[in-house]
């Protein structure tokens, strides 16, 4: 089944405490983005990769690092996470983005 | 800065009726995506418009897409229970790559 994979689904975490939401897709797609969503501000976007080893910040990447080492996995890293980044993270991918993207399930993050 | 604007962002519509929601964006762009979410849910697509012009239709939904007025509209015919749920369009500039989202239009359908 063609999908984006997310994980972990939900995390709670102290403030500081390094972690990584993993993001896989199995759909050979080239564009691979990561968004959060918060109430009142909708979806913003984090990072984007067009392809391995291609990156590029989106509106909201302070705070974030993302790494495209191949091309089924776009990784979102939070070296030392705040309450402010407490949110509903999204992964999606796209093959060109004629065809729109496809998301993975969501990731429930709650820094604390 | 890109701004895409929908509208309405709340509604409440009596099933059997029809309505239209609106996606005002403020840059070039031949790219613009419909999608819905459900409570709790992820984001499902429901239209890829691609062209001035263009026009989908899939069951009670048709999407539209007006390249010069910036504007795409997404209308509802003949609701249903089951079309409650929040729509969102979204537009890739012409310039970029990145998926700038409207706020979303929270829509619930009732008896």
């Amino acid at each position: 089944e063609a999908q984006v994979t997310q994980n972990p689904r939900y995390l709670i975490t102290v403030t500081g405490k390094k972690l990584t939401v993993t993001c896989s897709q199995n759909m050979n797609h080239e564009y691979m983005s990561w968004y959060r969503q918060d109430p009142g501000l909708g979806l913003r976007q984090i990072y984007y990769s067009m392809n391995v080893e291609v990156t590029d910040k989106g509106d909201v990447p302070e705070g974030y690092k993302v790494s495209r080492k191949e091309k089924r996995n776009f990784p979102l890293i939070l070296e030392s996470p705040s309450p402010n980044q407490t949110s509903l993270y999204f992964c999606a991918s796209s093959f060109q983005d004629s065809y729109g993207y496809t998301f993975g399930s969501g990731t429930r993050l709650t820094v604390v | 800065e890109l701004k895409v604007e929908q509208n309405p962002l709340f509604l409440s519509m009596q099933e059997g009726k029809n309505y239209t929601i609106y996606c005002n964006y403020s840059t070039t762009s031949d790219r613009l995506y419909w999608y819905r979410q459900d409570p709790g849910k992820s984001l499902e697509s429901l239209f890829v418009l691609l062209s001035n012009g263009a026009v989908k239709q899939e069951g009670r939904l048709m999407a539209s897409l007006d390249t010069k007025a910036r504007l795409s509209t997404l209308h509802i015919t003949a609701a249903v229970h089951d079309l409650s749920a929040t729509y969102f369009c979204a537009v890739v500039p012409n310039s970029g790559y990145a998926l700038n989202f409207g706020k979303g239009t929270s829509l619930l359908v009732t008896p």
